[in-house]
């Protein structure tokens, strides 16, 4: 079984400081996606990396940054957080050459609240 | 561009009863159907894929091109149904998927 984890369940934060997700896969996928989620607004994606050192921006790229030093590791970095960057941050990991297609697993998610 | 529609953000039905998720798509070329779903405080999974052609959990989504819709369906719904359900959409490489903004089911004993 895929196996993605992520660094946190619960993070609180405060306005300005500098915050580092984390996000670890075990099964080798070439591609990671971040993720948003909030009420009523779904999932929007942040970033993705489709390889080491590789990365696109998502739909909402503004106030975040990413790294890919390593295939299984993907981060998500927050500059200056803010309290409209409150939310829950899921993970993701795919590879369109296994036998689930582009299936994407899912981390359990960090519940980030920025005060 | 928005991609993928669910139309209901709610859907209530009674134990038993048929119930049918709405997805309808956009996509220029051949895209993979997803449906996710999100039990309470349990991370998000896949459900089933249009590829597959699997009933998962009494579960079916039939791709209709023509409609460009992969409405989820079930005859006889469960309380343990009860769930948060995404339908999403991948390009063929997987750099791009998009998700719907979901459908809150409340199976009603």
């Amino acid at each position: 079984d895929v196996k993605v984890t992520q660094s946190s369940r619960y993070l609180v934060k405060r306005t300005g400081e500098k915050v580092f997700l984390e996000c670890v896969q075990d099964m080798d996928h070439e591609n990671m996606f971040w993720y948003r989620q909030d009420p009523g607004l779904g999932l929007r994606l942040i970033y993705f990396s489709y390889d080491v050192k590789m990365k696109e921006k998502g739909d909402i790229p503004e106030g975040y940054s990413v790294s890919r030093e390593k295939k299984e590791r993907f981060s998500l970095i927050l500059e200056s957080a803010s309290t409209n960057q409150t939310s829950m941050y899921l993970c993701a990991s795919s590879s369109p050459s296994g036998n689930r297609g582009n299936t994407q697993y899912f981390g359990p998610g960090t519940r980030l609240t920025v005060l | 561009a928005q991609r993928v529609t669910q139309p209901e953000k709610l859907l209530s039905v009674f134990k038993g009863a048929p119930v049918e998720l709405k997805c309808n798509y956009s996509y220029s070329g051949s895209p993979e159907l997803f449906w996710y779903v999100q039990y309470s405080r349990q991370r998000l999974q896949l459900l089933l894929r249009h590829i597959s052609r699997e009933s998962i959990k009494g579960f079916t989504a039939d791709l209709n091109k023509g409609e460009t819709s992969f409405h989820l369906k079930k005859p006889f719904a469960q309380e343990e149904d009860s769930a948060m359900y995404y339908c999403a959409l991948s390009g063929h490489s997987g750099n791009q998927f998009y998700f719907g903004t979901g459908t809150s089911l409340t199976v009603i004993p």
